[in-house]
């Protein structure tokens, strides 16, 4: 199956550094996916990003398809950017396989 | 809107015990749900997903078991819990294609 790794896998910011976090996956993807989970556990959505680049507030996200790789930027980091990101692929070959594959995660901590 | 719903948000069980949890999505129709357990560290492992009515797929074989009696609604039993049961439980949905948005969660806890 589709591979998915993230790099770091742990981050240290004092408040208010940017910081890259970094998803490869191994093969063609239909939908690629980037999870903030906080630390009571709650997962959230942040980028739906098969392709290309969004931006929401201090966050943006881009995904080169083509060379099997995304990055989500966090720029001026809060306290409340603490918790793990997540990125998550549905294999592209063969049509959808309707589930995800998740890396293990980068565990971000910013220090005020 | 969509709203994913889980209940209880935690829970204490003795080995050998019995469990049923519970998962309700609002405002969408057929919508693929999934079922993640997360030990301690910060995988996430899929148990079961279904894309239909009485249609249950199982990724890890356990003592874990899935249905799903009505569009939008999917259960995790077990007939007898083990210690390696204990983790965080999320529950999640979404359309074929689509954004996937989880549920509060479960922390369940077997002594």
């Amino acid at each position: 199956g589709i591979q998915v790794e993230q790099s770091p896998p742990d981050l240290i910011l004092q408040e208010g550094a940017n910081s890259t976090l970094r998803c490869n996956f191994s093969d063609s993807v239909n939908n690629l996916q980037w999870f903030h989970q906080n630390p009571w556990g709650q997962l959230i959505n942040l980028f739906y990003i098969p392709s290309g680049t969004k931006q929401n507030g201090r966050l943006s996200a881009t995904t080169v398809a083509t060379e099997r790789y995304s990055l989500l930027y966090i720029s001026s980091s809060q306290t409340t950017d603490s918790g793990v990101y997540f990125c998550a692929v549905e294999a592209g070959s063969g049509g959808s396989n309707y589930k995800l594959t998740f890396g293990k995660g980068t565990l971000l901590t910013v220090n005020p | 809107s969509q709203t994913i719903h889980q209940w209880p948000a935690t829970l204490v069980q003795p080995v050998g015990s019995p469990l049923s949890l519970e998962c309700t999505v609002e405002g969408t129709s057929n919508p693929n749900l999934y079922w993640y357990r997360q030990a301690a560290g910060r995988g996430l492992q899929l148990l079961f997903y279904s894309v239909g009515i009485g249609q249950i797929s199982s990724e890890v074989p356990q003592n874990l078991s899935a249905s799903r009696p009505q569009d939008r609604q999917f259960i995790l039993s077990s007939k007898k819990l083990l210690l390696s049961d204990s983790g965080f439980y999320l529950c999640a949905w979404r359309l074929t294609g689509g954004t996937q948005y989880f549920g509060p969660g479960t922390r369940l806890t077997v002594l």
